[in-house]
């Protein structure tokens, strides 16, 4: 079985301060992906990336970086957390290919900003 | 970009009823997904359909794919209590370099 892990189901932090959310995956996938999930919004994809040490701005990326340093792990990073920055956050990952393949998700990690 | 459209935003009924979701899109697609969510499992792929298929099936789902009118539909036969969630389409359009847009989903409720 796919394993999408993240490091955190819930998460508060104060406005300012700099958060930092992780995801790991153990099926060797290529892409790695980070989506904001809002009430009526749908998955909004911040950032994604193909390769390690690659990535490519999704539609959201103001505000918001990632590193992938190794393949199987893909860090979403909040400079300085704002309240509008309060959400689900979920990573996914999937095989290389351009969206042939299913992507598996992480439980989420709902980030509150006080 | 909100692509993916899904109505009725959320849908009500007796267990043993079938459920259809509908999902529309607005550019031409190289594929279609739905995805389900609930609160146990988080986010699972369901089904993935070409846009050169026209309909497809996986147990008790048939989803079926009307590129002429950017639409598809998820047919849920013989629902059951854990069918429960909320269903989302996501699509990859033509030009879309490895993404998937979503829309905002159907909740829908299975009633005993």
């Amino acid at each position: 079985d796919v394993k999408v892990t993240q490091s955190s189901r819930y998460l508060v932090k104060r406005t300012g301060e700099k958060v930092f959310l992780e995801c790991v995956q153990d099926m060797d996938h290529e892409n790695m992906f980070w989506y904001r999930q809002d009430p009526g919004l749908g998955l909004r994809l911040i950032y994604f990336s193909y390769d390690v040490k690659m990535k490519e701005k999704g539609d959201i990326p103001e505000g918001y970086s990632v590193s992938r340093e190794k393949k199987e792990r893909f860090s979403l990073i909040l400079e300085s957390a704002s309240t509008n920055q309060t959400s689900m956050y979920l990573c996914a990952s999937s095989q290389a290919g351009t969206g042939l393949y299913e992507q598996y998700f992480g439980p989420g990690t709902r980030l509150t900003v006080t | 970009s909100q692509q993916g459209e899904e109505d009725p935003q959320a849908l009500s009924i007796q267990e043993g009823e079938n459920a259809t979701m509908n999902c529309s899109y607005k550019t031409s697609i190289n594929n279609l997904q739905w995805y389900r969510q609930n609160s146990g499992r988080g986010l699972v792929h369901l089904i993935l359909i070409r846009s050169n298929e026209r309909e497809k099936h996986s147990g008790r789902l048939r989803v079926t794919l009307d590129t002429s009118k950017k639409s598809s539909s998820l047919l849920i036969t013989a629902s059951r209590a854990a069918d429960t969630a909320s269903y989302f389409c996501a699509t990859e359009s033509m030009d879309s370099n490895y993404q998937l847009i979503w829309g905002a989903g159907t909740k829908l409720i299975i009633k005993p």
